[in-house]
C-alpha cells in the first residue's frame, strides 16, 4: 500500500524560476510532514517540515502549503538555482508510534542555468 | 563526527555470504532508525531503536534480517544468507528523541553478486 504518493517523477526548471512539487497521503494519522533533499552518494537531508495545525510555513526560498482536507502538501522552491537540483522527497509519520518515516516516490530536480 | 557515521561505505559480498554494517548516530542520540533505499526509489523503514531497546521491527524484510544496539550508541544492521534483491542502499538515521527531526548518515551501499 502506497501511502504517499509524490509527482511529478521529474521536473525540469529554469534558473530563478518556481519549483513545485505535490504529494498526497492517505492515513489521516500522519501529524508530520518534512521534506527531504537528496544529492547523489549522500542521505536525505531534512529541508522543512510542518505539522498539521498550519497551512503554510516558509524558511527562505522553501515553503510548504498543507492541505489537510483533501490529505495533500506541497513543496515550493521560489527563485531555484542551479545548486538545487537535486532529488527531493516528501515523507510523513505518527509521532505517536516513534517517528518512523514513509516516503514519496522522489522527484528529480534539474534546473537549467 | 558531527554526523551520523555510517561504515563501510560499500560493500560487495557474494549471494549467500552474512554482511554487517554499523551506524554511528550523532552522539547523545536516543532514537536510531534503518531503513532501506532502492534504486531510484525513496528509502523504506526497517526497524527502530530508543536508546538499547528495538521497539519496531516491523519492517524487516525477513528473518534473515537482525539489528542490534546493545549498549544504546553504535548499532549493526546484519544480514544473513544474502541475496540479490538484498542490494541496496542501506540508511541509518537518529534523532534527540523520538520526536524529533531524523538526520540522516550517507548510507552503505550494498551489492550481492
Amino acid at each position: 500500500q502506497q501511502q504517499v504518493k509524490q509527482s511529478p517523477q521529474s521536473l525540469i526548471v529554469q534558473k530563478g524560476g518556481i519549483s513545485i512539487i505535490n504529494c498526497a497521503y492517505e492515513n489521516t494519522a500522519f501529524d508530520y510532514f518534512p521534506w527531504y533533499q537528496q544529492f547523489p552518494g549522500k542521505g536525505p537531508a531534512l529541508l522543512i517540515a510542518i505539522r498539521p495545525d498550519v497551512s503554510e510555513k516558509k524558511e527562505g526560498r522553501f515553503t510548504i502549503s498543507f492541505n489537510k482536507s483533501a490529505k495533500q502538501f506541497s513543496l515550493h522552491i521560489m527563485d531555484s538555482q542551479p545548486g538545487d537540483s537535486a532529488t527531493y522527497f516528501c515523507a510523513a509519520s505518527r509521532e505517536t508510534s516513534g517517528s518512523r518515516l514513509t516516503f514519496g516516490e522522489g522527484t528529480q530536480l534539474t534546473v537549467n542555468p | 563526527g558531527a554526523g551520523v557515521s555510517q561504515s563501510p561505505r560499500y560493500k560487495v559480498a557474494k549471494r549467500g555470504q552474512d554482511v554487517a554494517l554499523r551506524c554511528d548516530p550523532i552522539s547523545g542520540h536516543v532514537s536510531l532508525f534503518w531503513y532501506q533505499q532502492a534504486l531510484g526509489q525513496g528509502p523504506e523503514f526497517l526497524t527502530y531503536f530508543q536508546n538499547e531497546a528495538q521497539l519496531d521491527k516491523s519492517g524487516l524484510p525477513s528473518d534473515r534480517f537482525f539489528a542490534e544496539r546493545p549498549e544504546g550508541s553504535v548499532s549493526t544492521l546484519k544480514i544473513q544468507r544474502t541475496q540479490q534483491e538484498d542490494s541496496a542502499v542501506y540508511l541509518c538515521a537518529s534523532s534527540l528523541v523520538w520526536d524529533q527531526p531524523q538526520h540522516f548518515g550517507d548510507g552503505t551501499r550494498l551489492s550481492i553478486l
